[in-house]
């Protein structure tokens, strides 16, 4: 059974600091990889997926490097803003076409 | 809008009702799917579609549970006999095509369901 993990649970950081999310998963059977944003009552906002055979997406000042053998994925983001601030979710997507979610990173960009 | 669209966006009801989640899908998507956001247990997965089909109906927690599509569109989630532990946020999700690994899943807002 898929499981995947996110490190840290919360994170609190000043504005202007680049930071790294960490996700993890047990199975490598993977179709891809996707990075999550939820800000507080809404739904998710897709950021990046990385197919099996990719290695990173960039998207504005975010990236996602995946090690599919390893089972782990990074999001990077660049000189953070206030307006970062949110839950971001890692899943991956196997062979059965449902996504398996971590239980996300709590992260606050601070003025 | 071109987003997924859910209602009710909020549903509050007495244990023992039944309740019905609508989904609209982003308009072309063939694959939709249903999950459940509830404090502690992050997102799980209740069931995927593929057109009118329901391939995967594994995450679906008790035969209380039910879901349909009509027309490769719209999508209901209906739970008979709710209980508390019903009580959750319900996401609904479509993409392009399922199985492809290459699209990704867009997300409607939810439905907030609170069982008194």
């Amino acid at each position: 059974k898929q499981e995947v993990t996110q490190i840290p649970a919360a994170l609190s950081v000043p504005e202007g600091e680049n930071l790294v999310l960490n996700c993890s998963f047990t199975d490598s059977a993977i179709y891809n990889l996707q990075w999550f944003r939820q800000d507080p009552g809404k739904g998710l906002t897709s950021l990046l997926l990385i197919q099996s055979s990719q290695r990173e997406q960039t998207s504005g000042r975010l990236n996602a490097s995946l090690d599919k053998s390893s089972g782990r994925s990074t999001l990077y983001i660049a000189a953070s803003q206030p307006g970062d601030s949110a839950t971001y979710l890692c899943a991956v997507e196997g062979g059965s076409e449902k996504l398996v979610f971590g239980k996300g990173t709590k992260l606050t960009v601070n003025p | 809008g071109a987003g997924v669209s859910q209602s009710p966006s909020n549903k509050v009801t007495e244990k023992g009702k039944d309740v019905e989640l609508r989904c609209d899908p982003i308009s072309g998507h063939t694959a939709l799917y249903w999950y459940r956001q509830s404090l502690g247990q992050g997102l799980e997965f209740l069931i995927y579609f593929q057109g009118n089909s329901a391939p995967d109906k594994s995450g679906l927690p008790s035969d209380r549970f039910s879901a349909e599509r009509t027309g490769g569109s719209v999508s209901t989630l209906t739970i008979q006999r709710t209980q508390q532990e019903d009580s959750a946020v319900y996401l609904c999700a479509s993409s392009l095509r399922g199985g492809s690994g290459e699209q990704p899943q867009h997300f409607g807002d939810g439905t907030r369901l609170s069982i008194l």
